[in-house]
């Protein structure tokens, strides 16, 4: 039972432009959500986070939009670049600091 | 301190032996995670300590798998029996408040 979803497997934008990251989940005890940034061979590298109390998190090109009636959250970046280009996991906790739930990531492409 | 550090990167067994990883966290951490992440899935949570306690263990955890936080600074994981299936990348991770910060993860391949 995915409690986290991410359903498109990949994306494909062009550089400057902005990309649209999904994520939905299912679990309405979730009160807390990351972005992680994966390259291969290497361990997830925290991007941004939000609380359930807000609706909106900005980090420079990043922003995490969180709608709790849909259950649903987006990531943002703009403007794309290459260097983006990695797997994006969503995660939720339903406490701050503890274990996490993931999705099963997005591949994001930036073409030049 | 370079964040979380995880030893070796990689390791090849034969099935049934017994394998350990060991994971350093960030100092100031008292929170350390165990992930287990195979092709085309997410992290999936297998235990975690804060400090020397370890408070949960996820159903996936079988009774070949072990999980040590001695005196609340590294961990060690250990699989007993290794099988096929237990071929996968074994990320450690660590936190103070919300953020979980990952190590580069063991890559376990079991033969």
């Amino acid at each position: 039972d995915q409690q986290v979803k991410q359903n498109s497997p990949s994306l494909s934008v062009q550089e400057g432009r902005i990309s649209i990251l999904n994520c939905d989940y299912t679990n309405s005890m979730f009160d807390y959500f990351l972005w992680y940034k994966k390259y291969p061979a290497e361990g997830p590298t925290f991007l941004i986070s939000i609380s359930s109390i807000k609706d909106k998190n900005e980090d420079g090109r990043f922003t995490v939009f969180l709608n709790k009636s849909a259950k649903h959250l987006s990531l943002h970046i703009v403007p794309s670049q290459p260097g983006d280009s990695a797997v994006y996991f969503c995660a939720a906790s339903a406490l701050a600091n503890s274990k996490l739930t993931f999705g099963k990531g997005i591949t994001l492409s930036v073409r030049p | 301190d370079t964040g979380v550090s995880q030893d070796p990167r990689h390791k090849i067994t034969k099935r049934g032996q017994n394998v350990t990883f060991r994971c350093d966290p960030i100092s100031e951490h008292n929170r350390l995670y165990w992930y287990r992440q195979t092709l085309g899935q997410g992290p999936e949570f297998l235990t975690y300590f804060q400090n020397e306690a370890q408070l949960e263990k996820s159903r996936l955890l079988s009774d070949r798998f072990s999980a040590e936080r001695p005196k609340g600074s590294f961990s060690t994981l250990e699989i007993q029996r290794t099988e096929q299936g237990d071929s996968a990348m074994y990320l450690c991770a660590s936190s103070h408040d919300a953020e979980a910060f990952f190590g580069q993860g063991t890559r376990l391949t079991v033969v």
